[in-house]
């Protein structure tokens, strides 16, 4: 399997509510890096959060890094119908400048 | 502003012709990457450069071809030896292999 699995691989839930997505890596990271990416688009950086740290906020996006489980969740509090997209997580090796990404998971946002 | 631009939007190919998809960057990133992505999956490797005029394969790299002349500029060349080209393909370029990536539009490339 690969490195960077999210769970679940897909999510539907309705405006306001909080989203949560998680992901798990098997080998040791610099960094795990989140990014969104609307249908047919390309991907958009979200967030990063380095090896040492345990969690990050940047607006309504919460990441959390359990290195000693292998493990990241992001949380999209106070969700909106906008949200919809599909979340991939990319981890980044301690040594080496190339990500490797998951297989992402499809968040729907119902109005 | 600042950004990735991929183009053609939409390409195709017949068999046994080698097509190339352009990638050009005006954020002055050292680094740059292409992406395979198919319907549903997550991103695929196909070759990245960590700077000008040196590349590594990814993961996927057979049936592709990179070049880095400049800084700016990677192109992607799917050959004919490419057996199932159908798929989204992205660009992405970083400060260095330690940053965040930024992403073109991506090409979808389809067999005629």
């Amino acid at each position: 399997s690969q490195q960077g699995e999210e769970d679940p691989q897909a999510l539907s839930i309705q405006e306001g509510e909080n989203a949560t997505m998680n992901c798990s890596y098997k080998t040791s990271i610099n960094n795990l890096q989140w990014y969104r990416q609307n249908s047919g688009r390309g991907l958009v950086h979200l967030i990063l959060i380095r090896s040492n740290e345990r969690e990050k906020h940047s607006g309504r996006l919460r990441v959390t890094l359990d290195t000693s489980k292998k493990s990241s969740s992001l949380l999209i509090t106070a969700s909106r119908a906008a949200d919809t997209a599909s979340y991939f997580c990319a981890t980044g090796k301690t040594s080496g400048s190339r990500l490797t990404f998951g297989e992402g998971t499809q968040l729907t946002v119902n109005p | 502003d600042g950004g990735i631009t991929q183009s053609p939007k939409y390409l195709f190919r017949k068999e046994g012709q080698n097509v190339t998809l352009s990638c050009e960057q005006n954020l002055n990133h050292d680094a740059m990457y292409w992406y395979r992505q198919d319907p549903g999956q997550g991103l695929r490797l196909i070759y990245y450069s960590q700077i000008v005029n040196d590349f590594q394969k990814g993961d996927i790299a057979e049936g592709y071809s990179v070049s880095r002349e400049k800084k700016e500029s990677f192109p992607l060349t799917v050959t004919s030896a490419q057996k199932n080209p159908t798929a989204f393909y992205l660009c992405a370029s970083s400060e260095n292999g330690r940053q965040p990536q930024h992403f073109g539009d991506g090409t979808r490339l389809s067999i005629l």
